[in-house]
């Protein structure tokens, strides 16, 4: 079965410094999508970021990358220069056969 | 370029009543899906369409839920006679299936059930 784990219930950053949220997943289909979503207290789901199994480069959109280590199964999202708007609960997620499969999501609180 | 909308936003309904949720996707989009996220949980997938055909369903999803997207376009989510478990938020997405695909979500619509 496929499984999402998220091991950081809350972290925080200063603001304008860089934070890594770790995610890591298991699953047995050699093709498979990995997810980043962004859940602003409002509730909205606000995608983020994905990255393919077969992509051979790490995907990058804008201020958030994806460090993707397919041998560790892993799957972490560093944002860079933090702002305050990136105060939210983030989760990672994984294509399952159409349905996405999420972990349990990391709680994001930036410092001014 | 209009989002996925979902109405009503908020529901509160007495237990044992029914309800029923509207999910609007992206226009171009053939995939529409249903997910259900408690308090400090990730969202957990209920089911979904490919045009109007529903294609999966969750054992999570019991026989008082139904879902139909009649015409391939909009979707209604049902739950017939409510319980408190039910609390939660739903939250539709869409997508345009073309081997891997980026799902969109709504806002999503809280549902208490007293």
């Amino acid at each position: 079965a496929q499984k999402i784990t998220q091991t950081q219930p809350g972290m925080f950053v200063q603001e304008k410094e860089a934070v890594t949220l770790d995610c890591t997943y298991d699953t047995s289909d050699p093709s498979y999508g990995l997810f980043w979503y962004k859940q602003p207290s409002s509730g909205e789901m606000i995608f983020l970021i994905y990255q393919g199994s077969y992509d051979q480069q790490n995907a990058t959109e804008g201020r958030y990358s994806l460090n993707f280590q397919k041998a560790r199964k892993s799957a972490n999202l560093v944002i860079s220069a933090s702002q305050l708007g990136d105060s939210a609960m983030y989760f990672c997620a994984m294509s399952g056969g159409g349905k996405l499969i999420f972990g349990q999501g990391t709680e994001l609180s930036v410092k001014p | 370029d209009t989002g996925v909308s979902q109405n009503p936003r908020h529901k509160i309904t007495k237990r044992g009543q029914n309800v029923t949720f509207r999910c609007d996707p992206i226009s171009e989009h053939n995939r529409l899906y249903w997910y259900r996220q408690t308090l400090g949980q990730g969202p957990e997938f209920l089911t979904y369409f490919q045009n109007e055909a529903q294609l999966e369903k969750s054992r999570l999803l019991s026989d008082r839920f139904s879902a139909e997207r009649p015409k391939g376009s909009f979707s209604t989510l049902e739950i017939q006679r409510t319980e408190q478990g039910d609390s939660a938020m739903y939250l539709c997405a869409s997508s345009f299936y073309a081997g891997f695909e980026t799902q969109y979500f709504g806002p999503g619509t809280r549902l208490l059930v007293l």
